[in-house]
């Protein structure tokens, strides 16, 4: 299995600001099969980026993904007030899928 | 527009079992692998299971392999998970989601509670 890790936990940010997630995996992952997913409370998660570099429909600019192999990143260029919510990163390429631990991104 | 529509949840003593459903539309069911993803209370996400178009090819997450099974009825457009022998750490939200490279598509979730 391969296991994923998030870094940060949490994160502390103020509008307008860059943030930059991480997400480390254990082995290769191959063809770059990771996606980024954000999650608000109360609601179902949203996808963000998969392939690791590929927006979804209808995904603003802002966020983008980037890294291949072990070591990914998602950042959000500018901040925005409903930017603040948790973020996890999941590998589809080797069964079982696993996402990561998440990062909270808060306000500061 | 894509909509996937979870039921079956509810509460269940420890042991009992419970068949989750997912409703399909707005997209053809049979052309896409299908997944279950679950979030137990103020916890993070967890891949359960996921199966191929036709149903030839699943995969479970360790802790589930031999008590949740995962099937799809494409002509229903419908997806299911069984749950057998449910443990009290079983207790979570259960989402079914689309996949094409990415869970492109998330239901809204059914809770599942299991009473110890």
């Amino acid at each position: 299995e391969i296991v994923v890790t998030q870094s940060p936990g949490t994160q502390s940010l103020s509008p307008g600001e860059r943030a930059t997630l991480s997400c480390r995996a254990s082995q290769s992952v191959s063809s770059d099969r990771l996606a980024w997913y954000q999650q608000k409370p109360g609601q179902a998660p949203r996808l963000l980026i998969y392939d690791a570099s590929t927006r979804a429909t209808g995904i603003p600019d802002r966020f983008s993904g980037s890294g291949s192999g072990t070591d990914f990143t998602l950042t959000i260029s500018r901040l925005e007030a409903e930017d603040f919510a948790v973020y996890y990163c999941q590998q589809y390429a080797t069964a079982p899928d696993t996402f990561g631990q998440g990062t909270k991104l808060e306000i500061k | 527009e894509v909509q996937l529509v979870e039921s079956g949840g509810g509460l269940v003593q420890r042991g009992g079992s419970l068949r989750l459903s997912c409703a399909a539309s707005g997209f053809t069911l049979s052309r896409y692998w299908m997944n279950w993803v679950r979030q137990a209370p103020g916890k993070g996400l967890e891949w359960v299971a996921n199966m191929n178009q036709d149903g030839s090819e699943k995969n479970y997450v360790d802790s589930v392999k031999g008590r949740f099974t995962i099937s799809r009825d494409n002509a229903k457009n419908s997806l299911y998970l069984q749950m057998n022998s449910l443990r009290a750490e079983d207790t979570a939200v259960y989402y079914c989601a689309r996949e094409d490279s990415g869970l492109h598509n998330w239901g809204q979730g059914t809770l599942v509670t299991v009473s110890s």
